[in-house]
């Protein structure tokens, strides 16, 4: 079974605009860790944002902010103020037993694409 | 801190032939992955290293893959008897086994085309 899903293959969004790209995830690991990573055309995966299952607060970063309801096992990351620089793959990705050595594992992403 | 460097970038090769890519993750970094992205994917997890222990293989990692971290440094990933199916962005990363979240830095990738 997908521990990740993204059911957005591609998204548009006006340029200044904000944005939500989905995430829902399947684990019965009460301790967990769930990330997104952006994916330029250039390859590189970059981090962006990470929230821990213990976590009380919503993570924030910059531009980025997850909107985490565990109880709905979603994790889905808004962008505010989308940028051009912004059209990106956008990938969620978990990692079980957060202090362990599980591997992450990633969503199929979301190809963002912001419009002038 | 020069990231985590990949080698080559690109490689195309012929069916059946033998590749080997490497991985020079960032240096204070213990843990190790490799992973495997192909086209309309997200990486799928193949392999990783705490130090010089490979601590994890997934059952993607098929016979003709091995990889190894002689010094607990670099890495290598090779590839024998290429197949057409071996075509994928191979994507390196590393991290801290000290840090509480654990976040991986990925490299560029080592694009492989067999023909």
């Amino acid at each position: 079974a997908q521990k990740i899903t993204q059911t957005q293959p591609g998204m548009f969004v006006q340029e200044k605009e904000a944005v939500t790209l989905d995430c829902t995830y399947d684990t019965s690991d009460p301790s967990y860790g769930l990330f997104w990573y952006k994916q330029p055309s250039s390859g590189e995966m970059i981090f962006l944002i990470y929230q821990g299952s213990y976590d009380q607060q919503n993570a924030t970063e910059g531009r980025y902010s997850l909107n985490f309801q565990k109880a709905r096992k979603s994790a889905n990351l808004v962008i505010s103020a989308s940028q051009l620089g912004d059209s990106a793959m956008y990938f969620c990705a978990m990692r079980e037993a957060v202090s362990g050595n599980t591997p992450l594992v990633f969503g199929k992403g979301t190809r963002l694409s912001v419009i002038a | 801190d020069t990231g985590v460097s990949q080698d080559p970038r690109h490689k195309i090769t012929k069916r059946g032939q033998n590749v080997t890519f490497r991985c020079d993750p960032i240096s204070e970094h213990n843990r190790l992955y490799w992973y495997r992205q192909t086209l309309g994917q997200g990486p799928e997890f193949l392999t990783y290293f705490q130090n010089e222990a490979q601590l994890e293989k997934s059952r993607l990692l098929s016979d003709r893959f091995s990889a190894e971290r002689p010094k607990g440094s670099f890495s290598t990933l090779e590839i024998q008897r290429t197949e057409q199916g071996d075509s994928a962005m191979y994507l390196c990363a590393s991290s801290s086994s000290s840090s509480g979240a654990n976040v991986l830095t990925f490299g560029a990738g080592s694009r492989l085309t067999v023909l």
